[in-house]
């Protein structure tokens, strides 16, 4: 089962902020959260990832409340290539093996 | 560096017929994870090897296996296929074994689609 809890789809219009919300209320202290999205069938591909801190790279910034139960994508100027279902995740599993367990995640439309 | 490549990218099979995937990873990587992605159940994890052992698994039948070689490219093999094995087939790699509390980004390829008639 997904660990992680996001809207099913949101709309943005071109130009604006994406803000995509995600609950993981029952992540451990020492478990990461990623973010990666999906443009119609090609491999998912990687966005951020955070652990406490707000994060920000070329593509994203990151921001992890202070709980640690959910964190914000934020897509600071959206396009319409960034039209793709986003995945928040974060890892279940032993110290022995882990692994990413994708949920629905969320299918962002960028509108002109 | 070049990316994840997954070959063959199409494949059309028929029931009961048995299928191979193939994985090369990325330079350097040495863990390998399948995932199965269809409509109905969204992306699933099926294996993962580091190695060349399975390291975790997934909640598939055992129809489903894999291995990996010792310059970690990876295949993973489906027999007697059912109809609802149709599905995007996708491998990730990533530098080492996760652990926990260990940061692991996995770089996915592009898929396999499969499709069985």
């Amino acid at each position: 089962d997904a660990k992680t809890t996001q809207p099913p789809s949101m709309d943005c219009a071109e130009g604006r902020a994406a803000n995509l919300p995600c609950n993981h209320s029952t992540i451990s202290g020492n478990e990461y959260v990623y973010w990666y999205r999906q443009i119609h069938s090609q491999g998912p591909q990687y966005i951020i990832h955070g652990l406490k801190n707000n994060e920000t790279n070329e593509m994203a910034s990151l921001i992890i409340t202070e709980d640690r139960k959910s964190s914000t994508l934020i897509l600071p100027h959206a396009t319409l290539r960034d039209t793709a279902v986003y995945y928040c995740i974060v890892r279940v599993g032993s110290n022995y093996g882990q692994n990413f367990v994708f949920g629905p995640g969320t299918r962002l439309s960028v509108l002109p | 560096k070049a990316g994840v490549t997954q070959t063959p990218r199409y494949l059309i099979k028929t029931r009961g017929q048995q299928v191979t995937l193939s994985c090369s990873p990325i330079s350097g990587h040495r863990s390998v994870s399948w995932y199965q992605q269809t409509p109905g159940q969204g992306l699933q994890f099926l294996f993962e090897y580091f190695s060349e052992t399975q390291r975790n698994k997934g909640n598939f039948p055992g129809r489903f296996s894999g291995r990996q070689f010792s310059n970690s490219r990876s295949e993973m093999n489906v027999s007697t296929l059912e109809l609802g094995d149709s599905a995007l087939y996708l491998c990730a790699s990533s530098l080492a074994f996760r652990l926990a509390g260990a940061y692991n980004e996995q770089f996915f390829g592009p898929g396999t689609r499969l499709t069985v008639l």
